[in-house]
C-alpha cells in the first residue's frame, strides 16, 4: 500500500532547531517534496530530494533516505513566522508513467517565544 | 508576475446547487490539478490534467467536473451530487519535468448552507 506518516503537532523555541520527520511506503518513488501551508492559505514549496542526502537552502534543509522510506525537515533558527503545518509528499510512478503525488497529513509547528 | 489564481477565495451556495470554481495560471505549465482539504486530512487530488482537452479523476472524483480547454484554465464545478462539498479547494499547476513542483492558488473556501 501507500502511507505516509507524520507527527500531527510539535512544539519549538524561537532561535532553536527542530527536525520534522517523515517516513514513507510506496512502490515507485521519484522524489520527496515539503511544502509550508499557513492557516487558511496556499501550501508553498520549500524542497525537493529524489537522491539520497542532504539538500540545504538557507534555514531550512531536508534529508531523504530512500532505503529506509525516511526523511526529514531540518528548520535552523526558528522565528514566529515558521509556525504552520509542514506537508510531506511523495510522488510516486506507476507502470502508466503517471506521476502521482500522495499527500501526508501534515506537521503543525508552533514557535513559541 | 506569473502565478496561480483561484477565485473567489470565499463562497457561498444553498444545498443543491451546482457551483463553479476558477483557477488560471500564466506559468506556461503543462500540468493542473485541483486538490480538496479538509481538517485532519491530508490534501485529496479530485482531478488532474496533463495537457489540453485531457484530465483524469483523481482519488475523489464522484460529484465534481473539469474542462481543461485552454493550457491557462482548469475550472472545477461542484454539482449536487456532491454530498458533502463544503470544504477548502486549491488549486495546482507544475511543469512535467524531472523536478515538477506544484505551485498553489490561494485557495477557495466553499460552503454550502
Amino acid at each position: 500500500g501507500q502511507n505516509i506518516d507524520q507527527p500531527t503537532e510539535m512544539t519549538a523555541t524561537e532561535g532553536a532547531i527542530v527536525q520534522i520527520n517523515c517516513t514513507y511506503q510506496t512502490s515507485g518513488f521519484n522524489g520527496l517534496f515539503w511544502y509550508q501551508q499557513h492557516a487558511g492559505e496556499a501550501p508553498t514549496f520549500l524542497s525537493y530530494n529524489v537522491l539520497d542526502g542532504l539538500e540545504e537552502k538557507g534555514r531550512f534543509s531536508s534529508f531523504l533516505s530512500r532505503s529506509k522510506g525516511y526523511s526529514y525537515l531540518l528548520l535552523k533558527e526558528l522565528q514566529m513566522k515558521d509556525s504552520a503545518s509542514y506537508l510531506c509528499a511523495v510522488r510516486r510512478i506507476n507502470a502508466g508513467n503517471n506521476r502521482k503525488l500522495i499527500w501526508g497529513l501534515g506537521t503543525s509547528l508552533a514557535v513559541n517565544p | 508576475d506569473g502565478g496561480i489564481t483561484q477565485s473567489p477565495k470565499y463562497l457561498f451556495r444553498k444545498e443543491g446547487q451546482n457551483v463553479t470554481l476558477s483557477c488560471e495560471q500564466n506559468l506556461n505549465h503543462d500540468a493542473m490539478y485541483w486538490y480538496r482539504q479538509d481538517p485532519g486530512q491530508g490534501l485529496r487530488l479530485i482531478y488532474y490534467s496533463q495537457i489540453v482537452n485531457d484530465f483524469q479523476k483523481g482519488d475523489i472524483a464522484e460529484g465534481y467536473s473539469v474542462s481543461r480547454e485552454k493550457k491557462e484554465s482548469f475550472p472545477l464545478t461542484v454539482t449536487s451530487a456532491q454530498k458533502n462539498p463544503t470544504a477548502f479547494y486549491l488549486c495546482a499547476s507544475s511543469k512535467t519535468g524531472i523536478r515538477d513542483e506544484a505551485f498553489f492558488g490561494q485557495g477557495t473556501r466553499l460552503t454550502v448552507v
